[in-house]
């Protein structure tokens, strides 16, 4: 079975400030996928990022940065001089090689706010 | 628009009546999943159909709940006798079959309360 802990509930800055969302999983497999989706207000779950579980390289697109650590079964991600729009639900996913590929297990979910 | 729209967006409805939700994909995709989301949760499986026929459910899917994609295209979801239990988003989500693992592309979802 599959695992994805956001411990992070809610998280409040001030736009303008760095902030890193924070993903574990548990997989028993070797080859797997993860994954960041946003949630805005509208409710449409956006894909953001996939890694694969051989690809342990940072990535960074624009303001956005994540961090891979097999070693730690980490995949965070950092947002880089916040805006007001990043405001959402941010939801770290992972699906395991084997099951059907759009059998996502989430997390619970991080609530981001960014103040004017 | 030519994303995943979902029908109603929302439905309250009383204990024990039937609901049913369509979800219409984009148009080039075969591959349909219905997706559960409680409040302050992250989105749960429920279900997974390649063209028409329905390859997977989940154990949540209890048999109130049955889903049909019959000609490929649409889906409908339907919930019998519902419980407050039922409450919840439910998401709609498609992808083709040469889409990268797990980069599905989702609907506003229809929000149902039960009373």
């Amino acid at each position: 079975a599959q695992k994805v802990t956001q411990a992070q509930t809610e998280i409040s800055v001030v736009e303008k400030e760095d902030v890193t969302l924070d993903c574990v999983y548990e997989t028993r497999d070797t080859t797997y996928y993860l994954f960041w989706y946003k949630q805005p207000p509208s409710g449409e779950l956006v894909f953001l990022i996939r890694r694969n579980s051989f690809d342990e390289q940072n990535e960074i697109s624009g303001r956005y940065s994540w961090n891979f650590q097999k070693s730690t079964s980490s995949f965070n991600f950092t947002i880089t001089a916040s805006q007001v729009v990043d405001s959402a639900v941010y939801f770290c996913a992972l699906v395991a090689g084997g099951t059907s590929y759009g059998k996502l297990t989430f997390g619970q979910g991080t609530i981001l706010t960014v103040h004017p | 628009d030519t994303g995943v729209s979902q029908d109603p967006r929302h439905k309250i409805t009383k204990r024990g009546q039937n609901v049913t939700f369509r979800c219409d994909p984009i148009s080039e995709h075969n591959r349909l999943y219905w997706y559960r989301q409680t409040l302050g949760q992250g989105p749960e499986f429920l279900t997974y159909f390649q063209n028409e026929a329905q390859l997977e459910k989940s154990r949540l899917l209890s048999d109130r709940f049955s889903a049909e994609r019959p000609k490929g295209s649409f889906s409908t979801l339907e919930i019998q006798r519902t419980e407050q239990g039922d409450s919840a988003m439910y998401l709609c989500a498609s992808s083709s079959l040469g889409d990268p693992p797990g980069e599905l592309f989702f609907g506003e979802g229809s929000r149902l309360t039960v009373l």
